[in-house]
């Protein structure tokens, strides 16, 4: 079985500061990596995925995220944060070459400060 | 791209009312699509999944009955909400995974919400 933990709901920087979003995974198998961003009302958009190969994904909008086996985690960083990233932050998990559904974390809500 | 639709957007309907959401893939064939449900400051609960020709498969604790599902081609994925009331009220999203890969992308409709009043 699959589970995601998502560390802190809310995350609150200043704009041009570093963007650091938590997610632990558990996983029987090896596992594929998602996060997801919400905006207020919208679906969710894909930032990025980690599935084989090298650790270290990058993502959309200046996002990466770094897939590290020994500490079962997948944490979501940019180094400068924008207005325009103030959203809903999902981390998710699937079990690789299934056809498997998503397993989402609670989710991290980003505010970004002037 | 991988461009899913939903219809309605927006949906206000009254206790005891059925009410339709309609699920597209639009540039892409889909075997296999998903619907969740997200209560407010929550996150995406998966419903059921939904695959083109057969019955959808229902996760533990999702009334079949009352939340219909019609997957009828590879591009259309439907969900009725029957009888719907007040506590059905949420923001409801479906996915679609592409024809010809595994499932690990799946690519999100913008949701549906809906207010039984």
């Amino acid at each position: 079985a699959q589970s995601v933990t998502q560390l802190g709901s809310h995350v609150s920087v200043s704009e041009g500061a570093l963007v650091l979003l938590r997610c632990n995974y558990s996983s029987s198998v090896p596992p594929y990596l998602f996060w997801y961003v919400q905006y207020p009302n919208q679906g969710l958009q894909l930032l990025l995925k980690y599935t084989t190969g090298a650790t270290l994904v990058k993502g959309i909008n200046g996002f990466e995220a770094e897939f590290k086996k020994s500490e079962t985690s997948f944490h979501l960083t940019k180094p400068s944060a924008h207005m325009s990233d103030a959203a809903e932050y999902f981390c998710a998990v699937s079990a690789s070459g299934s056809q498997g559904n998503l397993i989402f974390g609670k989710g991290t809500k980003l505010s970004v400060k002037p | 791209g991988a461009v899913v639709s939903q219809h309605p957007s927006r949906v206000i309907c009254k206790s005891g009312t059925s009410v339709k959401i309609e699920c597209r893939s639009l540039d892409f064939q889909a075997t296999t699509m998903f619907w969740y449900r997200q209560f407010p400051k929550k996150s995406l609960m998966l419903m059921a999944t939904s695959n083109e020709g057969s019955k959808a498969t229902y996760e533990q604790g999702v009334e079949k009955d009352k939340f219909l599902i019609n997957h009828a081609s590879l591009t259309l994925s439907t969900l009725t909400v029957t009888s719907a009331h007040p506590e059905d009220s949420s923001f409801y999203i479906c996915s679609a995974a592409r024809l010809g890969t595994y499932q690990e992308t799946q690519y999100f409709g913008p949701g549906t919400r809906l207010l039984v009043l």
